[in-house]
């Protein structure tokens, strides 16, 4: 089992807002860290997929980071909108067969 | 991106009941699909690996007895929660996908509620 922490657990922002969420294991034994967003009563959508140390992407507002090295990835999303509103999972998926191990997700709600 | 759907959306059963719960592929097959519970403030907590053709791989503390899976074509696995409790009332949500830079894809999930 891969220990994946996410922090903060929930976050407020403005509208226009830039925040930023981290997700951290102890562990760099691990084949790739995913990111999705989580609407209510919708499927969770795939993000990102990053493997190597100094991986970046980014997806129009939206962009992460991940440092294998140091343990932790950051999610980031510039000028936060409304529509941004979700819960955000990182999930690390194991190197021994393709199984996905979660943080407990950060809850993102943009006040317009 | 690939889509998954899940039935039913929620579900409440007496204790005792057996529920069953299917996930599909639906426009792309699946080899293999995951199994995951959430229970409420809690990470979703991969149950099992469901591979088609072949027995489950069930978690550490996942009983495989109550929770059978059964994975008999390339678009459709079930999990049915035989006799279940009120302490198996959660959120379980599927999954299908590829491995690496591709992703997994998710169903919205089921809600149990068990009386």
């Amino acid at each position: 089992i891969l220990n994946v922490e996410q922090s903060p657990q929930s976050l407020h922002v403005q509208e226009g807002d830039s925040t930023n969420f981290t997700c951290s294991f102890p562990s760099s034994n691990f084949y790739a860290l995913h990111w999705y967003r989580w609407e209510t009563a919708k499927s969770p959508e795939a993000l990102f997929v990053m493997t190597l140390n100094g991986d970046e992407k980014k997806k129009g507002r939206i962009s992460a980071t991940l440092n294998t090295k140091e343990g932790y990835s950051y999610l980031y999303i510039k000028g936060s909108q409304p529509e941004d509103s979700a819960t955000y999972l990182c999930a690390l998926e194991s190197n021994t067969g393709n199984q996905f191990y979660f943080g407990t997700g950060t809850s993102l709600t943009v006040i317009p | 991106g690939a889509v998954v759907s899940q039935h039913p959306s929620w579900v409440i059963c007496k204790s005792g009941t057996s529920v069953k719960i299917e996930c599909r592929s639906l426009d792309f097959q699946a080899t293999t699909m995951f199994w995951y519970r959430q229970f409420p403030k809690q990470s979703l907590m991969l149950m099992a690996t469901s591979n088609e053709g072949s027995k489950a791989t069930y978690e550490q503390g996942v009983e495989k007895d109550k929770f059978l899976i059964n994975h008999a074509s390339l678009t459709l696995s079930t999990l049915t929660v035989t006799s279940a409790h009120p302490e198996d009332s959660s959120f379980y949500i599927c999954s299908a996908g590829g491995r690496g830079t591709d992703t997994q894809y998710f169903g919205p999930g089921t809600r149990l509620t068990v009386l």
